[in-house]
């Protein structure tokens, strides 16, 4: 069992709409969760880190985090073509976060 | 300037040759890694070092070695480049200090071809 998993998508959704990802990790040991963005060919971005239980939003993105379920998402709200990229969940896990796992990436294309 | 280098951007070779990947980093992190990316596979972890001193393989180490030679750069070497190690490089960078919550940070890759 992988550490972090994700569905690769790929992930369509029509422009203003709002795109869910969805990230589950294994170790719940996990304490740190991060959301990154990467387009083609380049390196990964990060856009959102989430620590609690709940949500956190920052502008048209929301983090949701629920330790019980072991699960992370990203809420992506008025969704436009720039959005379109993979999205990487990663998670740090340890008392002292010597470990960092990521998931492959969920594909999100935004049609106009 | 990026806070985290790498150097060179671009590169391919022959195998058989020798292969260095420079990253340097000014975000004053102690943490450094090296991963490769090819499709489907997502990041894997290469090599990774916590100090100076401190060096760690990764998930796959294998044809390659590393050299933390200051706290600012960390460098990653195919001592006889293969096709199989054609791949997107990226260098990381995170603060150890600390609260254990802090992100990694990425280089702009490097993209290896090896013919």
């Amino acid at each position: 069992q992988k550490e972090v998993e994700q569905n690769s998508g790929p992930l369509s959704v029509p422009e203003g709409a709002i795109a869910s990802l969805n990230c589950t990790y294994s170790d719940r040991g996990s304490q740190s969760f991060f959301w990154y963005r990467q387009y083609s060919g380049k390196s990964p971005e990060l856009i959102m880190f989430i620590y609690s239980n709940g949500d956190k939003e920052d502008g048209r993105f929301t983090a949701q985090l629920n330790k019980a379920s072991q699960y992370v998402s990203l809420l992506i709200r008025d969704s436009q073509p720039s959005d379109s990229a993979t999205y990487l969940c990663a998670v740090r896990v340890g008392n002292t976060g010597n470990q960092f796992y990521f998931g492959t990436g969920t594909s999100l294309t935004v049609i106009p | 300037d990026a806070d985290v280098t790498q150097t060179p951007r671009n590169r391919i070779t022959k195998t058989g040759k020798r292969i260095m990947l420079e990253c340097s980093q000014t975000k004053g992190h102690d943490r450094m890694y090296w991963y490769r990316q090819d499709p489907g596979l997502g990041l894997r972890l290469i090599y990774y070092s916590f100090d100076v001193k401190d060096i760690n393989k990764g998930e796959i180490s294998d044809g390659y070695s590393v050299s933390r030679q200051a706290q600012a750069k960390f460098s990653l070497s195919l001592e006889s480049a293969i096709p199989n190690q054609t791949a997107l490089y990226f260098c990381a960078t995170s603060d150890g200090t600390g609260r254990s919550n802090q992100p990694q940070h990425f280089g702009d890759g490097t993209r290896l071809s090896i013919l």
